[in-house]
């Protein structure tokens, strides 16, 4: 049960670039979640998905974009990539909208 | 609007010795849950303990106990007998809806 999975673990980008940072959870959650976490701060939402086909935005969506095809999987796009999209990107999931939230061990991405 | 506030930006604690970290939150709902985060150097975010709302008792883990004060929405964490791998940044959290809000966190460091 590898639980939420998270790739790359770190990459760098040049401004205006793109790519996506992929998501995989196997516990058959039905709500996954992204947030960027910037240094020394807290957690910021992205988007989020109450289940496959359904998706909506969160506190910071500019500037990305997300798709949920499956139950599995949650990407999130990166258009245009900026020095300010530097973070540091959480994937979570849960089985309801009230329960703990399952995290996954981050990719770290500079952008110059 | 849900809020959740960390008053302290950082704190140190003595190995062995007791510590308690403050959070707040706002919510219009009467049932809940409320959880603290721990984030280690490795990034990795660890559920330390969860409060139901409608639970009197508060919750206790092992060396983490929680002091829930529902009329004052005040949900703050005790660790006793703090040791070093308790270094870490603390997140409480609130789910309301389809999300969660996290405060901004606060820094412990477990000095030896």
């Amino acid at each position: 049960n590898a639980g939420v999975t998270q790739t790359p673990k770190f990459r760098i980008l040049k401004i205006g670039q793109s790519m996506t940072l992929q998501c995989t959870q196997d516990m058959n959650h039905n709500y996954m979640y992204w947030y960027r976490q910037d240094p020394g701060m807290g957690l910021k939402l992205i988007y989020y998905s109450v289940g496959a086909g359904i998706t909506d935005k969160g506190e910071v969506p500019n500037g990305y974009n997300v798709s949920r095809s499956t139950t599995e999987d949650f990407p999130l796009r990166l258009e245009l990539a900026a020095p300010s999209q530097t973070s540091v990107y959480f994937c979570a999931s849960t089985p309801q909208s009230y329960n703990e939230q399952f995290f996954g061990p981050g990719t770290r991405l500079t952008v110059l | 609007a849900q809020t959740v506030t960390q008053s302290q930006p950082e704190m140190s604690v003595q190995e062995a010795e007791t510590v308690t970290l403050s959070c707040t939150y706002d919510t219009s709902e009467n049932n809940y849950y409320l959880f603290w985060y721990k984030q280690p150097p490795s990034r990795q975010m660890i559920l330390v303990i969860r409060q139901e709302a409608y639970k009197q008792q508060n919750a206790t883990e092992n060396r983490f106990s929680v002091n829930f004060q529902k009329a004052a929405k005040s949900f703050s964490l005790k660790i006793s007998d703090s040791q070093l791998g308790d270094t870490a940044m603390y997140f409480c959290a609130l789910p309301t809806g389809n999300q969660f809000y996290f405060g901004t966190g606060t820094s412990l460091t477990v000095i030896p």
